[in-house]
């Protein structure tokens, strides 16, 4: 079975444009996860869905990211405008039940670049 | 509320053993144990529940004391297969609490 999907794997952009990361979970999986990574930071959580529903977007760190779930198999995360500090490495987990007493699976992650 | 993990760098030869600590401040329900290679995802190692089990599977094997809120990571034997960044990720006694994960701590193990 193919794991979690994410697109792009890379990506650079300027100040001020936007940018949109896409996620697709495991087939099956009712809970997806976006992780923010930095070195200064570590591996923090922006927002998790279960059966679509944002249950826990209190890690968004401001209004210019935005993210959505429209059905079980894609989510996408959206930064307008984006910043130079917004670049990170950006994965996306599913799990089955959600919670954190269930595995978490993680996708290969979007390096994403602004300049 | 982030875990601290300990040591933050470990460096082993080949058939040596470590040992990796994470400590939470608050009780916790679950403790999950993840191995990250050098641009690559975290990859799931192993899940601790409350209970105080212990668990492993091969040579990697892992204990959770509830009382003192600290897992314990054993990496018995280490091959150079276990290089790479290893990382607990904690939640606490609501099960909608978010996993919160540790600062991680970087393994190389050389021939």
């Amino acid at each position: 079975d193919a794991g979690v999907i994410q697109s792009p794997r890379h990506e650079v952009t300027e100040m001020g444009q936007e940018v949109t990361l896409r996620c697709k979970p495991i087939s099956g999986h009712n809970s997806l996860f976006w992780y923010r990574q930095t070195m200064m930071r570590g591996l923090e959580l922006l927002i998790y869905f279960n059966n679509n529903v944002p249950i826990d977007d209190s890690g968004m760190p401001e209004d210019r990211f935005s993210a959505k779930m429209p059905n079980a198999s894609f989510s996408t995360l959206k930064i307008q405008p984006s910043e130079p500090r917004d670049s990170a490495v950006y994965f996306c987990a599913s799990s089955f039940f959600g919670g954190h007493g269930d595995t978490q699976y993680f996708g290969p992650g979007t390096r994403l670049t602004v300049l | 509320q982030q875990p601290v993990q300990s040591p933050q760098a470990v460096i082993l030869r080949e058939g040596e053993d470590a040992v990796i600590n994470c400590s939470s401040s608050k009780a916790l329900y679950s403790v999950h144990w993840y191995r990250q290679k050098h641009g690559e995802a975290p990859i799931f190692l192993m899940i601790l529940l409350k209970g105080g089990e212990q668990k492993g599977h091969d040579k990697i094997s892992a204990s959770f004391n509830e009382k003192k809120q600290q897992s314990s990571l054993y990496l018995t034997a280490s091959q150079l297969s276990y290089s790479g960044t290893y990382f607990c990720g904690t939640g606490g006694l609501n099960n909608t609490d978010k996993l919160i994960f540790g600062t991680g701590t970087r393994l190389q193990v050389f021939p």
